[in-house]
């Protein structure tokens, strides 16, 4: 049971430059969510998906773009690259089903970093 | 607004000895708390949650914490920690399903041998 992949692992862009962060999971969750973090900040929630076709803002959303056409995949991307946006991305997913609340399954990090 | 306050940036104790992390959320109706554990280089593991209940819950690794509303508190707390125990812990609120999860800026454990 792989849980949730993220690719890639590690990442260099130049300034202005534009990519997705991909992240599928197979543990058909509904639930998904894109976190940044920073040293000393912790983790930060960039969007969110509850299910297929929907998707929110979370606390940081500006330069990000999210999709969510099928259950599995929640796809993060990058339009325009700012060195603000040099972070460790962590992808999650929840089944929303444990006593009503998200218990998160995190992947293993992509690591970006904007020159 | 949702918010996770983890007051303590670093904490150093030494092996053997008892810990406590703690964790002052903001939420406007019954929240459900969790505590995570990032080991270096590593995405982050769930240690507990507190969903209802009994207010102090037993997780992984020997860890336990202690849900206290009149506090809005959530310390984590453990008798006896092992070298193992070094990496970041971070406190997160949320609500039902549908609503996001808030983490706390973290609090990176040091042991001394």
């Amino acid at each position: 049971n792989a849980g949730v992949t993220q690719t890639p692992k590690f990442r260099i862009l130049k300034i202005g430059q534009s990519m997705t962060l991909q992240c599928t999971q197979d543990m058909n969750h509904n639930y998904m969510y894109w976190y940044r973090q920073d040293p000393g900040m912790g983790l930060k929630l960039i969007y969110y998906s509850v299910g297929a076709g929907i998707t929110d803002k979370g606390e940081v959303p500006n330069g990000y773009n999210v999709s969510r056409s099928t259950t599995e995949d929640f796809p993060l991307r990058l339009e325009l690259a700012a060195p603000s946006q040099t972070s460790v991305y962590f992808c999650a997913s929840s089944s929303g089903t444990d006593s009503g609340a998200n218990v998160l399954t995190f992947g293993a990090g992509s690591r970006l970093t904007v020159l | 607004a949702q918010s996770v306050t983890q007051p303590d940036i670093h904490i150093t104790v030494s092996e053997g000895a008892s810990l406590e992390l703690r964790c002052n959320y903001s939420y406007g109706a019954t929240p459900y708390l969790f505590w995570y554990v990032q080991s270096p280089g590593q995405g982050l593991q769930l240690l507990l949650k507190y969903f209802s209940g009994d207010t102090l819950v037993q997780g992984i690794k020997g860890f336990e914490a202690e849900f206290k509303r009149s506090q809005s508190s959530f310390n984590l707390r453990k008798p006896s920690v092992h070298w193992s125990d070094a990496a970041e812990y971070f406190c997160a609120v949320g609500g039902n399903r549908d609503d996001k999860i808030i983490f706390g800026k973290g609090t990176r454990l040091h042991i001394l041998p």
